[in-house]
């Protein structure tokens, strides 16, 4: 089992639509967890950090579900400039350094 | 502007060459990575600074070396040993965790590494 776990996608949603992402971990210590933004051919950029309570940045909002190892993206009312690959990324917490990248979801969002 | 800087952008490599990719960032930060992304794979960690002059392997250090001489810089070298270099390089930094925040990683825009 990898250690965190992505649907590649792609999600191809249109503009206007709502969309969700899961990501699931095996490390039930982990502590950590962010989701960033890449696009194509680019480098990963932070989108937001995830913390325990939820929490929103605008049309952007990430939860964490401890008891079933996931977070989930959601992401309000799409536009086309959110067309990118969202990985979700770990800290297992067993030493400060290492983060865990999802292979990340693709999301198209068509006109 | 503060910042992370990699070059080059793009780097050809013939075969049993090494090459030297750059790293620079000014955003005072203590703790420096560098990663290796394959198409539809997720970022493999090949080797991490905590401090100036100590570095540490990551998942996929063989056919790599580092330096660490400066706070500033954190040059990768790919060396011949390394059998399938192709890949985009990735180099990170990033400040410790404070009360209340959690450690946050930052990018430098990547180097293109092809195999001539």
């Amino acid at each position: 089992r990898k250690e965190v776990e992505q649907d590649p996608g792609p999600f191809n949603v249109p503009e206007g639509a709502t969309v969700a992402f899961n990501c699931t971990y095996s490390n039930s210590a982990s502590q950590s967890f962010f989701w960033y933004r890449q696009d194509c051919r680019k480098e990963p950029k932070l989108l937001m950090s995830v913390y325990s309570s939820g929490n929103e940045d605008g049309r952007f909002t990430a939860q964490l579900n401890r008891a079933s190892q996931y977070i989930s993206l959601l992401i309000r009312d799409s536009k086309l400039s959110d067309s990118a690959t969202y990985l979700c990324v770990v800290n297992p917490m067993d030493s400060s350094y290492k983060l865990i990248f999802g292979s990340g979801t693709r999301l198209l969002v068509r006109p | 502007d503060g910042g992370i800087t990699q070059s080059p952008k793009y780097l050809f490599r013939k075969e049993g060459q090494n090459v030297t990719l750059s790293c620079e960032q000014n955003l005072n930060h203590d703790a420096m990575y560098w990663y290796r992304q394959d198409p539809g794979q997720g970022l493999r960690l090949i080797y991490y600074s905590q401090i100036v002059n100590d570095f540490q392997k990551g998942d996929i250090a063989e056919g790599y070396s580092v330096s660490r001489e400066k706070k500033e810089s954190f040059p990768l070298t790919v060396t011949s040993a390394q059998k399938n270099p192709t890949a985009f390089y990735l180099c990170a930094s990033s400040t410790p965790a404070t009360s209340g925040d959690q450690e946050t990683q930052y990018f430098g825009p990547g180097t293109r590494l092809l195999v001539l």
